[in-house]
């Protein structure tokens, strides 16, 4: 059964640190890794998405990696502002039930002023 | 384009009682999927769907029911419900056949049972 972990659980730093959250997963067999935002009360916003076949993905001031053989994917935060303050979670593709993700229980982030 | 939308937003309900959370998308994505999050638990998968007419279950699906009727609407149904269920439940939609692609989700529905 695959399992995801996701460390550390809560993590504040100043603003402007570039800054790395980190996702573990315990089957290398994946179609696909996947990082979301998720803010107080909200649902959750996409922010990457890399398919088994690809290192990483980047969109902005956000990097993603992925190394399967590990069983790791890492978030690369640069230059953090107040609002990214929010939930980060992953979640690893599979077909465990038909097609579907498996989420990590995710990484609160506080990026003070 | 609204994307995926649930209804209600938030619902309070007494044990043994009954309720249908509606989700649609207007994204004619084939897959849909009905989850729940819980503190410290993340999100699991509670049914899913890979098609109109089509329904599945997931990793914690007892308790509850779903109908895929049309292909851009998922419902999830609670026939009597616990305690146990209250959680914030989210619906999510995604599109391809051979992969796992990109899910879009839904702001999420609070459910509390007294």
């Amino acid at each position: 059964k695959q399992e995801v972990t996701q460390i550390p659980a809560a993590l504040s730093v100043p603003e402007g640190e570039n800054l790395v959250l980190n996702c573990s997963f315990t089957d290398s067999a994946i179609y696909n890794l996947q990082w979301f935002r998720q803010d107080p009360g909200k649902g959750l916003t996409s922010l990457l998405l890399i398919q088994s076949s690809q290192r990483e993905q980047t969109s902005g001031r956000l990097n993603a990696s992925l190394d399967k053989s590990s069983g790791r994917s890492t978030l690369y935060i640069a230059a953090s502002q107040p609002g990214d303050s929010a939930t980060y979670l992953c979640a690893v593709g599979g077909r465990i039930y038909g097609q579907n993700f498996v989420f990590g229980p995710g990484t609160r982030l506080s990026v003070l002023p | 384009n609204a994307g995926v939308t649930q209804t209600p937003k938030f619902r309070v309900l007494k044990t043994g009682q009954s309720m249908t959370l509606l989700c649609a998308q207007d994204m004619n994505h084939e897959y849909m999927y009905w989850y729940r999050q819980d503190p410290g638990m993340g999100l699991r998968l509670i049914h899913y769907s890979v098609g109109e007419g089509t329904t599945a279950k997931g990793e914690v699906p007892d308790g509850y029911n779903v109908s895929r009727l049309k292909k851009q609407n998922f419902l999830l149904g609670l026939e009597s419900a616990a305690p146990s269920q209250t959680s914030v439940y989210f619906c999510a939609s995604s599109y391809d056949e051979a992969a796992p692609y990109e899910q879009y989700f839904g702001p999420g529905t609070r459910l509390t049972v007294t």
